[in-house]
């Protein structure tokens, strides 16, 4: 268990619905990244919170968007979904920004969009 | 551009060694990561690197050369549950991680 906890573990919706996945990092981590990896894709890095405010951005679609709350916690907003959202959504946290720093995964969100 | 370079498939028998390649091109240089990933689950942090040299750790080692860009991921006495996928990445100039596209290893009897 990497203390980093994702919810839903699953969510299932059509598309032009709008979802939001939930993050809540380790104990002590400050930075809050996500990740999007399709079915036999390599890790796409989206977007980097550090203590609440946006630190880098990614390969992320305008109709994705995030934030980090006062209790560090994160959420991923999809928004007018489409079938090639369906990917495994994953949320890593790490302590710091800088480097050594080492970030664990939570286990995932697993978005299916019919 | 920023570019990872990692063999795309391996298959390796039980008990044998195998070593995992990943070469990199990036902006700047603040260290290596190797992650494993089981299908379906997530990455899991397996080593480190900063400094030229091996680090060891139990059946996995891990190389790195920053001369040359290089670093291996070395796993010895396979076990079918090594069967995954193994990512590097490299930390860059702005602490960002550039990820390669993994590398599926699969283990046979």
């Amino acid at each position: 268990d990497s203390g980093v906890t994702q919810t839903p573990k699953h969510l299932i919706t059509a598309t032009g619905q709008r979802v939001t996945l939930r993050c809540s990092p380790r104990s002590g981590d400050l930075s809050v990244y996500w990740y999007q990896q399709s079915l036999d894709q390599g890790l796409q890095f989206l977007i980097q919170y550090y203590n609440g405010e946006e630190r880098a951005k990614g390969n992320i679609l305008e109709r994705f968007s995030a934030q980090q709350f006062p209790d560090l916690h994160s959420e991923l907003n999809l928004s007018s979904l489409e079938l090639g959202d369906s990917a495994l959504y994953f949320c890593a946290s790490s302590v710091a920004a800088g480097n050594q720093n080492i970030q664990y995964f939570g286990a995932g969100t697993r978005l299916s969009v019919l | 551009g920023q570019n990872i370079d990692q063999p795309t498939e391996m298959t390796a028998t039980e008990g044998a060694i195998v070593q995992i390649n990943c070469t990199y091109q990036t902006s700047g240089f603040n260290g290596l990561f190797w992650y494993q990933q089981h299908a379906g689950e997530a990455p899991t942090f397996l080593s480190y690197n900063v400094l030229d040299g091996l680090e060891e750790k139990g059946r996995f080692s891990s190389f790195l050369s920053r001369s040359k860009g290089y670093s291996y991921l070395l796993l010895k006495e396979l076990q079918m549950k090594d069967s995954a996928s193994y990512l590097c990445a490299v930390m860059d100039s702005n602490y960002q991680l550039i990820w390669g596209a993994g590398t599926k290893l699969i283990i046979k009897p």
